[in-house]
C-alpha cells in the first residue's frame, strides 16, 4: 500500500528563517511526486512535480528535491505570505494521487 | 478562464437525507476525481472517473455514488447522510493521467 508521512505536522517560523518540510514515501514504481500549498478555505494549489531521483525545481522561495525515498521542500528567507499548508502526494503509474496529511506553515513578521 | 466549480460550497443537511455535490469543470479534462479532507487524515480519494460512463471507487467510497453523463460533470450523491460524512468535499481534474490535479474550491458539508 502506497504511504506518504509529512513531518513535521506543524512549523513556526519567523519571517526570513529558511527550513524545510519532509515528505517520505513508499510507493513501489513511482511515476511523479507533487506538492501543493492550501490555503485555509481553499482548494490545494498545484506547485511542482517531481519524476527521477536528483531532480530539483524552484520556484520564488521554495526549492522541491527529490530522492529514492524522501522529498523536501525548502523554503529560504520565507514571508508570512508564505503560511499555508503544504500537501505532498505520489503517484504510480496511472493511478490517482495519494496525499500526505500535510504540514502547516506559519511565518511571523 | 477554464475553472472548476463546486456547488454548494456550504450545505448543512440531516441524517438520512441524499445529498448530491455537483463539480463542473470547463477544462474538457477526461479525469475527474473527488476527495474528502478531514482533520487528522488529510485529503482521502472517494470515486474518480477517467471519462464518460467510467466510475471507479477509491479508498473511502462506502456511502457514496457518482456518475458521469458528460466530460464537465460529476456529482458526488450521499445516498443517505451519515454523522461521519461530515467533511470538507474537493472535486479535481487532469488534462493527463500523469499530470497535476486542478482542485475546485471545496464543499463544506455538515451532516446532523
Amino acid at each position: 500500500e502506497d504511504q506518504v508521512t509529512q513531518s513535521p505536522e506543524a512549523l513556526r517560523l519567523q519571517e526570513g528563517e529558511s527550513s524545510s518540510l519532509n515528505c517520505s514515501y513508499t510507493v513501489s514504481g513511482l511515476r511523479g511526486l507533487f506538492w501543493y500549498r492550501q490555503d485555509p478555505g481553499k482548494g490545494p494549489e498545484f506547485l511542482f512535480t517531481l519524476y527521477s531521483a536528483g531532480e530539483e525545481k524552484e520556484k520564488e522561495r521554495l526549492k522541491a528535491t527529490l530522492t529514492k525515498k524522501e522529498s523536501f521542500l525548502h523554503i529560504t528567507a520565507p514571508k508570512p505570505e508564505d503560511s499555508a499548508t503544504y500537501l505532498c502526494a505520489v503517484r504510480r503509474r496511472n493511478t490517482p494521487l495519494v496525499f500526505g496529511k500535510g504540514t502547516r506553515l506559519s511565518v511571523i513578521a | 478562464d477554464a475553472e472548476i466549480t463546486q456547488s454548494p460550497r456550504h450545505k448543512i443537511t440531516e441524517t438520512g437525507r441524499q445529498v448530491t455535490l455537483a463539480c463542473h469543470q470547463t477544462w474538457n479534462h477526461n479525469n475527474m476525481f473527488w476527495y474528502r479532507q478531514d482533520l487528522g487524515h488529510g485529503l482521502r480519494l472517494i470515486h474518480y472517473s477517467y471519462g464518460v460512463h467510467d466510475t471507479n471507487k477509491g479508498e473511502v467510497s462506502d456511502g457514496y455514488s457518482v456518475s458521469r453523463s458528460n466530460t464537465e460533470d460529476l456529482p458526488l450523491t450521499l445516498e443517505s447522510a451519515a454523522s461521519s460524512q461530515t467533511s470538507v468535499y474537493f472535486c479535481a481534474s487532469s488534462e493527463s493521467l500523469s499530470g497535476e490535479l486542478f482542485f475546485g474550491e471545496g464543499s463544506r458539508l455538515t451532516v446532523l
